[in-house]
Order: structure tokens, then sequence, then C-alpha cells
């Protein structure tokens, strides 16, 4: 099993500039999320979804939108990149569909700069 | 809103010595409380978690306590080794209202560094 994975490691856009991250898990788990780490800041849930076809939002929702494509796959879309967007950004999953009651397996990242 | 607090916010230690991590929540609801270890430019990692229904719980040299009516709960890691340094993280479950499912709230996290 792959685990989580998610693309790309690494990118760098302009302001206004739109890009969707991508997650995929092999685990057959039912709850995906999107994180943002940010130095001093921890792990600040942005959308996560409990199952396929639910998305709800997280702590800093704000500029971003998602899409639970299928119970494999959880995407992440900047529709106009700012500059406080620069982040690292997570997926995690979770075999349960409440969510946090149980191991959160994180993928490696995606280093995204706006600037 | 739901909230956790953490600190410190850096520890630095000597090999050998223990190092202690204190964390609040705000949602008397909550109920599971993981602790996830990030080493640099990697993944967090679970390293241990602790239901509300336990006030201890040990797994070698770590250790995780739990106080519910203060709400606070804490990692404890003895004979530390240089390995241990890395960013520690709490976190508490909080039941997003009616729909039954959940989340985590995390803290800002504890840089831990272990001196040889």
């Amino acid at each position: 099993n792959a685990g989580v994975t998610q693309t790309p490691k690494f990118q760098v856009l302009k302001t206004g500039q739109s890009m969707t991250l991508q997650c995929a898990q092999d685990m057959n788990h039912n709850s995906m999320y999107w994180y943002r780490q940010d130095p001093g800041m921890g792990l600040r849930l942005i959308y996560y979804s409990a199952s396929e076809g639910t998305t709800d939002k997280g702590e800093v929702p704000n500029g971003y939108n998602v899409s639970r494509l299928n119970k494999r796959e959880f995407s992440l879309r900047l529709e106009s990149a700012a500059p406080s967007q620069t982040s690292v950004y997570f997926c995690a999953s979770s075999p349960r569909r409440t969510g946090g009651l149980g191991e959160q397996y994180f993928g490696p990242g995606t280093r995204l700069t706006v600037t | 809103g739901e909230n956790v607090e953490q600190h410190p916010s850096t520890l630095s230690v000597q090999e050998g010595d223990s190092a202690v991590i204190k964390c609040t929540y705000s949602d008397s609801a909550s109920n599971y409380f993981p602790w996830y270890k990030q080493e640099l430019g990697k993944r967090p990692q679970l390293i241990i978690d602790i239901r509300s229904n336990v006030g201890e719980k040990k797994d070698q040299r770590i250790a995780v306590t739990l106080n519910k009516t203060a709400k606070h709960f804490s990692l404890h890691i003895t004979e530390t080794q240089p390995e241990d340094s890395a960013v520690y993280f709490c976190a508490a479950h909080v039941l997003h209202g009616s729909s039954n499912t959940g989340k985590l709230i995390f803290g800002q996290g504890t840089t831990l560094q272990v001196k040889p």
C-alpha cells in the first residue's frame, strides 16, 4: 500500500493563479482531511470529508474549495492564489467516519509558495 | 470556538532527562486526545493517544495523562534521546454538530531539542 499520496510535492504560483492539489489514499478510509501548516500555527484544518459525497468546513476554509471525487480521492483547489496561502499543505485520512477517533494518516505534504 | 493551547513552544533538554509538554482544550465534549510527532521535513505521525475514560496511558518511554475536569492533558517523555528531537503536536477530537462526524483540533506544536 502506498498509503496517502499527494501531488505535486512543490509548487510556485503567482498571485491570482489557480491550482488543484491532489490527494489519494488506498486504505479504503472513510474520512479525508486537508490541513495547512504554518510556522508557530500548528496544523489547521481547511476542509474535511467524513464520507464520499460530503464535505465540511474546517477552521480556515476561506479561499479554498474541495471535491471528494470518490472514496479514494480528495482534492483542494485554490481559485485565486494569494501570498497568505503560502504554506505546507497536508492531506490525511482516517478509517472512521467520526474522524478523529483513531489515527489519522498523513500524506508527504505539498510545499506551496505564492509570489 | 474550539481551541487547543500547547506549551511550551520550544523545549531543550539534555539527553537522559525527561520532557513534559502540556495542552489545554476548550470543548468539554472532547473525548479523544492524540499526540503526533513530526521530524524535520516529514509528515506528522501518531505516537500515542488517550481516550476520556482513561487517566493515563504508557508506551515504553512515553506516557500521556488526562485531567478531564481541568481540561488538560500532557505528554511525558522519559530518558530522552537525540532521536526524540522533533516537533510534537497535541490534538483534541471535536464532534461536528448533528452529523456525527468529527475532526481534530491541533495545538500549535512544541519543538523539542535533545542535546547529546
